[in-house]
């Protein structure tokens, strides 16, 4: 298994809602990703998980709140967003401490905050 | 957070020229990597680079790590349509730390 699977693909939620972004990989790898990437722009880096443990919090908003229940999920909790969230949430897994390797990407999940 | 320039921002060519795309930051980087995005997916790992100077070749792409670790480019020869897409380089951080910056993106379309 080589892939990065993140659910649900598409999401549409109200500002008061709460709802829950899930990313799943079997490769093995220890480091896991939460990026952000507004249209026509690239991805912007949103949370590092390293064996389990959040290492990097980069200046994110508490109305996204990550979680890493084991080595192989890794969860974004939303609640109380704003429209200006609205963008394509990308999750990478890569082997820890080693970027030589390369990243691995899911396909997005697609958040519409209405 | 380190700044990675992408250049040119947008590229419009046809089938079967040449092109290059670049990317500039200030800062030294332990690797370097290339990916390609298609609309609605994730970005798909290319290649990646580590020593400065390296050269490496996938089919009709070449990629090359400036020799100070500051720079990179991307090279396509004979491009075709399926080479369309936004290109992004990425790169980590000299201390080691398993965190990765992206480019600003080249945006290639290559007419038929």
């Amino acid at each position: 298994d080589t892939e990065v699977t993140q659910t649900p693909k598409h999401l549409v939620m109200g500002m008061t809602n709460k709802k829950s972004l899930k990313c799943e990989q079997h490769m093995g790898h220890r480091a896991m990703y939460w990026y952000k990437q507004k249209a026509k722009k690239p991805p912007e880096l949103m949370f590092v998980y390293s064996y389990e443990k959040l290492s990097i919090n980069e200046s994110v908003p508490s109305r996204f709140s990550p979680e890493c229940p084991n080595s192989s999920l890794l969860n974004l909790h939303l609640h109380a967003l704003q429209p200006e969230d609205s963008a394509l949430y990308l999750c990478a897994s890569s082997q820890d401490f080693d970027v030589g390797y390369g990243y691995t990407f899911g396909s997005g999940t697609r958040l519409t905050v209405v | 957070t380190q700044l990675l320039e992408q250049s040119p921002q947008f590229l419009s060519i046809q089938e079967g020229e040449n092109l290059t795309v670049y990317c500039n930051s200030s800062s030294v980087f332990s690797s370097l990597q290339w990916y390609r995005q298609e609309p609605g997916e994730g970005p798909v790992l290319l290649v990646t680079v580590v020593t400065g100077g390296e050269v490496k070749k996938l089919k009709r792409l070449t990629f090359q790590f400036g020799d100070a670790r500051k720079d990179s480019s991307l090279h396509i020869t004979a491009a075709q349509p399926g080479d369309t897409g936004l290109y992004l380089c990425a790169g980590a951080e000299e201390t080691g730390a398993n965190n990765l910056f992206f480019g600003t993106g080249t945006r290639l379309t290559v007419i038929p």
